[in-house]
């Protein structure tokens, strides 16, 4: 079975806060996603990665980055959370027909 | 850019047939997704497309035409446990981009 593991399931920050976001595939997938989900927007492609140390823009990058050190973690980092971050944080990784998602981490920040 | 339509909601009885349309417009078609999300949850997997033609699995099958930019899903003999949202996903180069999803209502 394929393994997508995000780091927490639930997580509250305060404004200002360095958030890490945290996930790890078993399946030597290249690829790999970070999407936020929020009602009436579906899911938004924040950032993804190709390939170790490569990374790539999605729709909406601002105010995100990541880091792709070994290919199994995809790291997504709020450098300085804000009360707009509040969402559900969805990663994924996929290689040709397969793509799977981890379980979600929902973000607050307060 | 990429454009990927669905609609927003539809509701279908116990046991019918349903089939959830999505069009696109991409660059760089690489293929497109099928995925289930309960209320929640995180999406699972339901399908892939990247020929034309038609894709079953089980109770589930999927359509997809590259030259109109058009797949669709179709639920057969529907269980009230299919009420979720149905995204639709299109792969553009590496890009896997998702349109805001088809939240279905299964009634008895």
């Amino acid at each position: 079975d394929v393994k997508v593991t995000q780091s927490s399931r639930y997580l509250v920050k305060r404004t200002g806060e360095k958030v890490f976001l945290e996930c790890v595939q078993d399946m030597d997938h290249e690829n790999m996603f970070w999407y936020r989900q929020d009602p009436g927007l579906g899911l938004r492609l924040i950032y993804f990665s190709y390939d170790v140390k490569m990374k790539e823009k999605g729709d909406i990058p601002e105010g995100y980055s990541v880091s792709r050190e070994k290919k199994e973690r995809f790291s997504l980092i709020l450098e300085s959370a804000s009360t707009n971050q509040t969402s559900m944080y969805l990663c994924a990784s996929s290689l040709a027909r397969e793509a799977f998602f981890g379980q979600g981490t929902r973000l607050t920040v307060v | 850019g990429q454009n990927i339509d669905q609609p927003t909601e539809m509701t279908a009885t116990e046991g019918a047939i349903v089939q959830i349309n999505c069009t696109y417009q991409t660059s760089g078609f690489n293929g497109l997704f099928w995925y289930q999300q309960h209320a929640g949850e995180a999406p699972t997997f339901l399908s892939y497309n990247v020929l034309d033609g038609l894709e079953e699995k089980g109770r589930f099958s999927s359509f997809l035409s590259r030259s109109k930019g058009y797949s669709y899903l179709l639920l057969k003999e529907l269980q009230m446990k299919d009420s979720a949202s149905y995204l639709c996903a299109v792969v553009e180069g590496d890009k896997l981009i998702f349109g805001t999803g088809t939240r279905l209502q299964v009634f008895p």
